[in-house]
């Protein structure tokens, strides 16, 4: 069975603060994916990873796909009140149609 | 573009009474849809997806019920809820045969059962 493990689970930090969350699995993905969902919506995909190894930024987002492509993580620099949320991996399946989604960490920055 | 709309947005709803939630996907043809709930702050747990119309397949077992009448449109049914049948049910798309199976989803539908 393949799971996606992320930690931590809840982070609260302080507006300027950099923050790195992790998302680990003992499976092989061919590719990650990282979701921000803010409250009452629906998830927004942010990345997809590829290549093992991979680093990709987005704007204060830094997202690193691990070499052997069983672990990512997320950095954020000078985080801001509007990058709270809930921060989701997801890989797809390796025999099936579905994506497998990570345990979620919850990101609420204050002002 | 393609756009993904889900709907009602808010429901509440006694015990025992019936659900329909519905979902359309616009500007593709033939996408894989997804049926999602997620408890409180937490992560997402897959309830149906469908690759095509009137192929359903079912992860959980309950009272719930998915149905595609056509290609583009996946709706969520119950006869009756129950307590637990609480949460936010998120629809989602992602194309066929794209193997990185990006998912793209609506808006979600609050539903509270009393």
């Amino acid at each position: 069975t393949q799971l996606l493990e992320q930690s931590p689970q809840f982070l609260s930090i302080q507006e300027g603060e950099n923050l790195t969350v992790y998302c680990n699995s003992s499976s092989v993905f061919s590719s990650l994916q990282w979701y921000r969902q803010e409250p009452g919506e629906g998830p927004v995909l942010l990345v997809t990873v590829v290549t093992g190894g991979e680093v990709k930024k987005l704007k204060r987002l830094t997202f690193q796909f691990g070499d052997a492509r069983k672990d990512s993580s997320l950095h954020i620099t000078a985080a801001q009140p509007g990058d709270t949320g809930l921060y989701l991996c997801a890989g797809p399946s390796y025999n099936t149609d579905k994506l497998i989604f990570g345990t979620g960490t919850r990101l609420q920055v204050f002002p | 573009s393609q756009t993904i709309h889900q709907w009602p947005a808010t429901l509440v709803q006694p015990v025992g009474s019936p659900l329909s939630l519905e979902c359309t996907v616009e500007g593709t043809s033939n996408p894989n849809l997804y049926w999602y709930r997620q408890a409180a702050g937490r992560g997402l747990q897959l309830l149906f997806y469908s690759v095509g119309i009137g192929q359903i397949s079912s992860e959980v077992p309950q009272n719930l019920s998915a149905s595609r009448p056509q290609d583009r449109q996946f709706i969520l049914s119950s006869k009756k809820l129950l307590l637990s049948d609480s949460g936010f049910y998120l629809c989602a798309w992602n194309a066929d045969r794209v193997v990185r199976r990006e998912l793209f989803f609506g808006e979600g539908s609050r539903l509270t059962v009393l």
